[in-house]
């Protein structure tokens, strides 16, 4: 199946900060979601992605799917952006649910 | 955007009982709902393809016999885990996409911690 690699695993960051967070993927794809997991285990929808750009406020998502990544950048970075970031994806020609990546924990210290 | 509803958020039971976790889209209707299983600290891993009308979609080494899902109508899937045991113990999370149908965004019901003690 569909391999999906998140980096980095970890990250910790100063209030104020800006960040990457990159998702390598193994296949071509025909559906890409960002996520933000809370301490609850709620999912966020961030950006529902399979190519191109786009932005929601401090948040914007890029991807190539040609090259087979995808990017979130979260700018100027507040104490409630912690938590688990995933990455998920369709193969293509899938209807099959999404692969999600193993996240990226990131912790905003005050 | 798009609510998914799942209940109960919490269950703590006695190993050997039965748990039933529901999963409903508010306000679009699914004949395809997935759903999610995730330990701590770990990602999520998809186990099943629930279906209406018809049997659901297991993965591979997901026992369809422990794991029962039912899709009783276009906005209600249920899973219940029979006979569970310690090891059941886990989040479980249900999605379903807005097309209605197999691909397109997904959104994800709020999760279901269970504790088999």
């Amino acid at each position: 199946g569909i391999q999906v690699e998140q980096s980095p695993p970890d990250l910790i960051l100063q209030e104020g900060a800006n960040s990457t967070l990159r998702c390598n993927f193994s296949d071509s794809v025909n559906n890409l979601q960002w996520f933000h997991q809370n301490p609850w285990g709620q999912l966020i929808n961030l950006f529902y992605i399979p190519s191109g750009t786009k932005q929601n406020g401090r948040l914007s998502a890029t991807t190539v799917a040609t090259e087979r990544y995808s990017l979130l950048y979260i700018s100027s970075s507040q104490t409630t952006d912690s938590g688990v970031y995933f990455c998920a994806v369709e193969p293509w020609g899938g209807a099959d649910g999404l692969t999600f990546g193993k996240g990226t924990h990131l912790i905003i210290q005050p | 955007g798009a609510v998914v509803s799942q209940h109960p958020s919490r269950v703590i039971c006695k190993s050997g009982t039965s748990v039933k976790i529901e999963c409903r889209s508010l306000d679009f209707q699914a004949t395809t709902m997935f759903w999610y299983r995730q330990f701590p600290k770990q990602s999520l891993m998809l186990m099943a393809t629930s279906n209406e009308g018809s049997k659901a979609t297991y993965e591979q080494g997901v026992e369809k016999d422990k794991f029962l899902i039912n899709h009783a109508s276009l906005t209600l899937s249920t899973l219940t885990v029979t006979s569970a045991h310690p090891e059941d113990s886990s989040f479980y999370i249900c999605s379903a996409p807005t097309s209605g149908r197999g691909t397109g965004e997904l959104f994800f019901g709020e999760g279901s911690r269970l504790t088999v003690l």
